[in-house]
């Protein structure tokens, strides 16, 4: 079956630092490739997604990129701000298929 | 455009009574789930609905637990008895199958924090 394997957290860093969230998957065939993003007490959001292999998905200054050959979509970040404190969750979706395979969630905290 | 819409945003009660959460999905969308997070299990998928029919409630813990989806603007989870271990994060969930019949993100309501005691 599906699998989501990410760094476990929290991760702390300074205002300014950069960031990798590493994430990597088992899946059959071609799967997609999400980023969600949960702030406090709210539900997740939609942060990047790609499709397919060597696509990069990105969205306020995050970046990720699908590698199949080593089943990774890790999430980058070069200077991150108080504001994306926030637990970030990596997760995959099989074509054609409706159901989405979420990761444990990395808890990230900036401090300025 | 309102996103998904759930209510209400907490609820307390205690153990034994019967609590029910309700789910108003965006619009156009033609699959609702419905998601359990707690620290201890983190995020799990109870249920998904595709045109307000059922597909896969393997995720629902147990007879305690039911949803329904009567049209396609309206869904509940339903909760009959409540026990202090259903004390969560209830997401509920939507999405469409677009033009191309590939699905692809999910749409998150807030969530309803439920406390059981």
């Amino acid at each position: 079956g599906n699998s989501v394997t990410q760094m476990e957290g929290p991760v702390t860093l300074s205002e300014e630092a950069f960031l990798t969230i590493n994430c990597t998957y088992t899946a059959t065939g071609y799967p997609s490739l999400f980023w969600y993003v949960q702030y406090p007490g709210e539900g997740l959001q939609l942060l990047l997604k790609a499709t397919k292999a060597d696509d990069k998905g990105s969205n306020k200054g995050f970046e990720a990129t699908y590698r199949k050959e080593t089943t990774s979509f890790h999430l980058e970040k070069g200077s991150v701000q108080v504001s994306d404190s926030a637990v970030y969750f990596c997760a995959l979706s099989g074509w054609g298929y409706q159901k989405v395979t979420f990761g444990t969630g990395t808890k990230l905290q900036v401090i300025p | 455009d309102a996103g998904v819409i759930q209510s209400p945003r907490h609820e307390v009660t205690e153990m034994g009574q019967e609590v029910t959460l309700r789910c108003k999905p965006i619009s156009g969308h033609d699959y609702l789930f419905w998601y359990r997070q707690t620290m201890m299990r983190g995020l799990e998928l109870l249920i998904y609905f595709n045109n307000n029919v059922p597909i896969d409630d393997s995720g629902m813990p147990e007879d305690r637990f039911s949803a329904k989806m009567p049209n396609a603007s309206f869904s509940t989870l339903k909760i009959q008895p409540s026990e202090p271990r259903d004390s969560a994060v209830y997401f509920c969930a939507s999405s469409s199958a677009g033009t191309s019949g590939v699905r692809y993100e999910q749409y998150f309501g807030p969530g309803t924090r439920l406390t059981v005691t």
